[in-house]
């Protein structure tokens, strides 16, 4: 049972770099998200889709964009890398975008940005 | 004022104690309730998904929700070592709203 698959786990870019960050679900869901996480910021959202053909931006998006490639794939993707961004970005899925269906999270990329 | 507020800790308990973690939350929309646990270097792992208030059990885990003064409640009976980890409270409304998480509270359970 993969359930839901990031890569890649740990990153270290420079300043200015770009990166895509995969996420991968085999659970026939419906709704994916990115969050990141930081120390005493709890889990933020980033970027979510919620089905196949649509995103839209959460509460901290700026500096992102994100590609729902099929049902399975929702990537998120840094254009110009900033300290800033260093974080644990998590993936997660649901079976539907309302809260009736709860989201189930991958293991996390783990980015630093020097 | 964040919508979901969750003490940071962190909480260390001796093993076989009783532990009791609470969040409150603002917003009277929230209908669903869940609490995550996150060992560390790991994500977040669905624990218990209640809707509306009342209890729900599953094992040595109790989710208490009381809408009248938005708390939720976690309880873990006979805690182990193994129940070390980050404890997550999230909500949500029952529209196409974001789930919103406090900052988590750090558990320590020590032999």
């Amino acid at each position: 049972n993969a359930g839901v698959t990031q890569t890649p786990k740990f990153q270290v870019l420079k300043t200015g770099q770009s990166m895509t960050l995969q996420c991968a679900q085999d659970m026939n869901h419906n709704s994916m998200y990115w969050y990141r996480q930081d120390p005493g910021m709890g889990l933020r959202l980033i970027y979510y889709s919620a089905s196949e053909g649509t995103t839209d931006k959460g509460e901290v998006p700026n500096g992102y964009n994100v590609s729902r490639l099929n049902k399975r794939e929702f990537s998120l993707r840094l254009e110009s890398a900033a300290p800033s961004q260093t974080s644990v970005y998590f993936c997660a899925s649901s079976g539907s975008p309302r809260g009736d269906q709860p989201q189930h999270f991958g293991d996390g990329t783990r980015l630093s940005i020097l | 004022q964040k919508e979901v507020e969750q003490d940071p800790g962190p909480l260390s308990v001796p093993e076989g104690a009783i532990v009791s973690l609470n969040c409150t939350y603002s917003n009277s929309a929230f209908q669903y309730f869940m609490w995550y646990r996150q060992y560390s270097r790991k994500g977040p792992e669905l624990l218990m998904y209640t809707y509306s208030s009342g209890n729900k059990e599953d094992g040595r885990f109790t989710a208490q929700v009381d809408k009248s003064s938005k708390y939720i409640s976690l309880f873990i009976r006979d805690s182990q070592p193994s129940d070390s980890a980050t404890y997550l409270c999230a909500s949500i409304s029952g529209g196409y709203n974001k789930l919103i998480f406090g900052a988590g509270t750090r558990l320590a359970v020590h032999p």
